[in-house]
């Protein structure tokens, strides 16, 4: 079965740092694309970063550029999301998703449960 | 920066009718490179179209996707009671992948 399984979400102060997991299963991990997107509550979704199978193409939205960085581990079939300097409206549910592509985005075509991050004081 | 917007907000329909999504893009969507969503309460999104109108996998044919350009659309051609839900789309043509807002079909 094709699965991903987000991890690491929870309870962070203002300014304080968060790695999200994100473990793949049932399918060649470092055939595809990976991407994460987020949902504030109540909101739609949004975009946050995307990565290419061999890391060498990497892109971020502009709310979380130089504070996020995305990386993958293939030998491991892991996504990660590390979250520096965090603010409130980082506050979301994060979803890990699957790409049909290795490379060029094309639709994000598997998705993980996600993950709660909850940024406060 | 490519900026989606959908249209409408909400969409009040009953079982059996045709529903017709739309999706406008602030610049040219390069090689149709869009994508639709369907996201029901409290679950991941699913990917029900991509490269404007090839449906994926699994997915009912009832779904169509078409547009090109700038205008986009999803029409569900019959809608059946687990269709209601909200629905976005989304380029790949130029970074940042943008969302557009989302369009909630609702029953009437």
């Amino acid at each position: 079965e094709v699965q991903l399984v987000e991890f690491g979400g929870g309870l962070v102060q203002p300014g304080r740092s968060l790695r999200l997991s994100c473990a793949a299963s049932g399918f060649t991990f470092d055939d595809y694309a990976m991407h994460w997107v987020r949902q504030a509550p109540g909101k739609g979704l949004e975009w946050v970063s995307s990565i290419s199978w061999s890391s060498g193409s990497i892109g971020y939205a502009d709310s979380v550029k130089g504070r996020f960085t995305i990386s993958r581990d293939n030998a491991k079939n892991s996504l990660y999301l590390q979250m520096n300097s965090l603010r409130a409206e980082d506050t979301a549910f994060y979803y890990c998703a699957k790409d049909l592509r290795s490379s060029t985005p094309m639709g994000m075509d598997v998705w993980g449960q996600g993950t709660t991050v909850t940024v406060s004081s | 920066e490519i900026v989606l917007t959908q249209s409408p907000g909400t969409l009040s329909l009953s079982p059996g009718e045709r529903a017709t999504l739309s999706c406008r893009a602030s610049q040219s969507v390069s090689s149709s490179y869009l994508a639709w969503y369907q996201q029901k309460l409290g679950q991941a999104p699913r990917l029900l179209i991509y490269g404007a109108s090839s449906r994926a996998t699994g997915i009912p044919d009832r779904f169509s996707g078409s547009g090109s350009g700038t205008d986009f659309t999803l029409t569900i051609s019959r809608l059946e009671p687990e269709d209601f839900a909200v629905y976005y789309c989304q380029q790949y043509g130029s970074s940042p992948w943008a969302f557009g807002q989302g369009t909630k079909v609702e029953i009437k």
